[in-house]
């Protein structure tokens, strides 16, 4: 399989379950993200992983816990969440590149997402 | 900091017709520039990308984008719009040596029969 893969597609838990959202990338990627979509709302940056190191955390709720072992595998661990934060999770990745003058010129490239609806 | 504003949240043409979908940067150092697609139910899918050198820049399903420095813009072009073109697209840009990507709010663009 190639690309980006996130499981599982559709998640509907309550507000005391526990539960975690998977990414995986067969491309080589060394940099691996976690993006908030909602309705209505711009595409917010959740984390940040270079090199399996957490290099962003954008103010994250700590009911929010992520989880890099390697640098293909991401997760995306879940607990006591809220209604709002019913969304579309989506993974993605990059080859990140070091300090250089192509450093800017960073694609993305991104699963299908994870629609979690939380009751 | 670098921003990016997409001007209309939707975008409505008819079948045939010109798709011209547009987007301002802004950033203090040269920017990498990027435009975005997504279907529905899907994830994000580059369109193209404006590194350096040619300011018209193609892209896949007949899309292109022409950087203008002097009017801080990439704004997004197809002649003639298709019915599979209907989707959300989102302009970025990154700059100054950060490799994570600026995000517009989107423009969703309908295709009318």
């Amino acid at each position: 399989e190639t690309g980006v893969t996130q499981t599982p597609r559709h998640l509907v838990m309550g507000m005391t379950n526990k539960k975690s959202l998977k990414c995986e990338q067969h491309l080589g990627h060394n940099a691996m993200y976690w993006y908030k979509q909602s309705a209505k709302k711009p595409l917010e940056l959740m984390f940040v992983y270079n090199f399996k190191e957490q290099t962003e955390n954008n103010s994250v709720p700590s009911r929010f816990s992520p989880e890099c072992p390697n640098s293909s595998h991401l997760f995306l661990h879940l607990h006591t969440l809220q209604p709002e934060d019913s969304a579309l999770y989506l993974c993605a990745s990059s080859q990140e590149v070091a300090a250089s003058g192509n450093s800017g010129a960073n694609v993305l490239t991104f699963g299908a997402g994870s629609r979690l609806t939380v009751l | 900091a670098q921003s990016v504003t997409q001007l209309g949240s939707h975008v409505s043409v008819s079948e045939g017709a010109l798709v011209l979908l547009r987007c301002n940067y802004s950033s203090s150092v040269p920017p990498y520039l990027f435009w975005y697609v997504q279907y529905p139910n899907q994830g994000l899918q580059l369109l193209l990308k404006y590194t350096t050198g040619a300011t018209l820049v193609k892209g896949i399903n007949g899309f292109e984008a022409e950087f203008k420095k002097s009017e801080t813009s990439f704004h997004l072009t197809k002649p003639s719009a298709h019915m599979s073109d209907a989707a959300e697209y989102f302009c970025a840009v990154t700059a100054g040596g950060s490799y994570i990507p600026t995000f517009g709010r989107g423009t969703s663009l309908i295709v009318h029969p």
